[in-house]
């Protein structure tokens, strides 16, 4: 079975332009959440979604935004785009259904670069 | 809030050998799981292990088993017969279940020398 996919696999941008970034979960997973990691540093949760909803959000300005559609892929968007956001954007995917189906697979991650 | 520390930013050891990772956690939570992380150079993240708190025995994955002592809020990892392919970051990561987020320690990077 495939695992989490994310397109693009890197992306360089320049300060304020706008990004959307993509994700497909595993087959048969309901819930998609996004991270940000920057160099160094552990991930840190920007989203999650469930079913199409919004679950769950972490500390970061309204420029992010994201969606899941009804075959449960997702979108990330930032847009203002800053140097600051220049990190390496992690898409993990679960079944939410409680014990081990909460278990979270990731995507090898979009590599985003702002000048 | 949950917080995790990895105190060891960087180790190493000789392949063959046996290495233990370090990672404590705070919580007010009584039910939660606890993962490690394995990210290697190529930035994938790979899941090496899990542990749910309620179990009372620890959890073994091939040469990767952890030791959870709730009490000291301590969840360590121990790689046996280390081999080169394990070099890469480790991260150890904390869940509430339900629809909560992982929350992620720093990281430490673990050299394995041939």
């Amino acid at each position: 079975d495939a695992g989490v996919t994310q397109s693009p696999t890197h992306l360089i941008k320049t300060r304020g332009q706008q990004v959307t970034l993509r994700c497909s979960p595993i087959s048969g997973h309901k819930s998609v959440s996004w991270y940000q990691q920057v160099l160094g540093q552990g991930p840190q949760f920007i989203f999650q979604y469930y079913e199409k909803e919004e679950r769950g959000r972490g500390n970061f300005p309204d420029r992010f935004s994201a969606r899941q559609f009804p075959n449960y892929s997702s979108e990330l968007n930032v847009n203002a785009l800053l140097l600051g956001d220049s990190a390496l954007y992690l898409c993990a995917s679960s079944y939410l259904a409680g014990g081990s189906t909460d278990t979270q697979y990731f995507g090898p991650g979009t590599r985003l670069t702002v000048l | 809030a949950q917080t995790v520390t990895q105190s060891q930013p960087e180790m190493s050891v000789q392949e063959a050998e046996t290495v233990t990772l370090s990672c404590t956690y705070d919580t007010s939570e009584n039910n939660y799981y606890l993962f490690w992380y394995k990210q290697p150079p190529s930035r994938q993240m790979i899941l090496v292990i899990r542990q749910e708190a309620y179990k009372q025995q620890n959890a073994t994955e091939n040469r990767f088993s952890v030791n959870l002592q709730k009490a000291a809020k301590s969840f360590s990892l121990k790689i046996s017969d280390s081999q080169l392919g394990d070099t890469a970051m480790y991260f150890c990561a904390f869940m509430v279940p339900g629809n909560t987020p992982l929350v992620f320690g720093k990281g430490t990077r673990l050299s394995v020398i041939a």
